[in-house]
């Protein structure tokens, strides 16, 4: 079955700094790979997507991830953390092919400090 | 464009009350829709979901039920709610048919039983 870890409940940085939430996901087939965004009391958004062809995603503000097979994640990186970029995020994995249920990882809550 | 609509966006119940919580989707047709619970501190976890109407899946026994009158509509109900049952209820909906698999949210229904 898919599954995804997310490594740290909380995450804090600075303003300015480099935002790392890391995701590993396990999948036995090649899997199709995502990245959302909550702010409180509010639904989820899409940040970005892995399905197929180049490696690095580039998602909604300045957001971006690396699909690395060999090391079974899907890191979420942004070279510079602003205030509003504080909320929690989540990994999700499907197994490509396999259309009915997303699997989510428990969320990495990011602060963000000036 | 397709947008989601759930509602009531905050309810506070009493224990043993019933519950029915609606989601709608406009702008597409025979969508995946699904129901998630967000717990504090303990990710998303798929409640329901549904490839069209009159069909259910259920993931994990509970105390609440599902619904699908209509193509767009998705219901969320209890008979009898209990302190457990308190939490962020989240509907989303896919395209059904030749998609990527990325879930798109509603901004969610806080209900606390008290």
């Amino acid at each position: 079955a898919q599954s995804v870890t997310q490594l740290g409940s909380h995450v804090s940085v600075s303003e300015g700094a480099l935002v790392l939430l890391r995701c590993n996901y396990s999948s036995s087939v090649p899997p199709y790979l995502f990245w959302y965004v909550q702010y409180p009391n509010q639904g989820l958004q899409l940040l970005l997507k892995y399905t197929t062809g180049a490696t690095l995603v580039k998602g909604i503000n300045g957001f971006e991830a690396e699909f690395k097979k060999s090391e079974t994640s899907f890191h979420l990186t942004k070279p510079s953390a602003h205030m509003s970029d504080a909320a929690e995020y989540f990994c999700a994995v499907i197994r490509s092919g396999g259309f009915q249920k997303l699997v989510f990882g428990t969320g990495t809550r990011l602060l963000v400090s000036p | 464009s397709q947008t989601i609509h759930q509602w009531p966006a905050t309810l506070v119940q009493p224990v043993g009350s019933p519950l029915s919580l609606e989601c709608t989707v406009e702008g597409t047709s025979n969508p995946n829709l699904y129901w998630y619970r967000q717990a504090a501190g303990r990710g998303l976890q798929l409640l329901f979901y549904s490839v069209g109407i009159g069909q259910i899946s259920s993931e994990v026994p509970q105390n609440l039920s599902a619904s699908r009158p209509q193509d767009r509509q998705f219901i969320l109900s209890s008979k009898k709610l209990l302190l457990s049952d308190s939490g962020f209820y989240l509907c989303a909906w896919r395209q059904g048919a030749a998609n990527t698999g990325e879930l798109f949210f509603g901004e969610g229904s806080r209900l606390t039983v008290l």
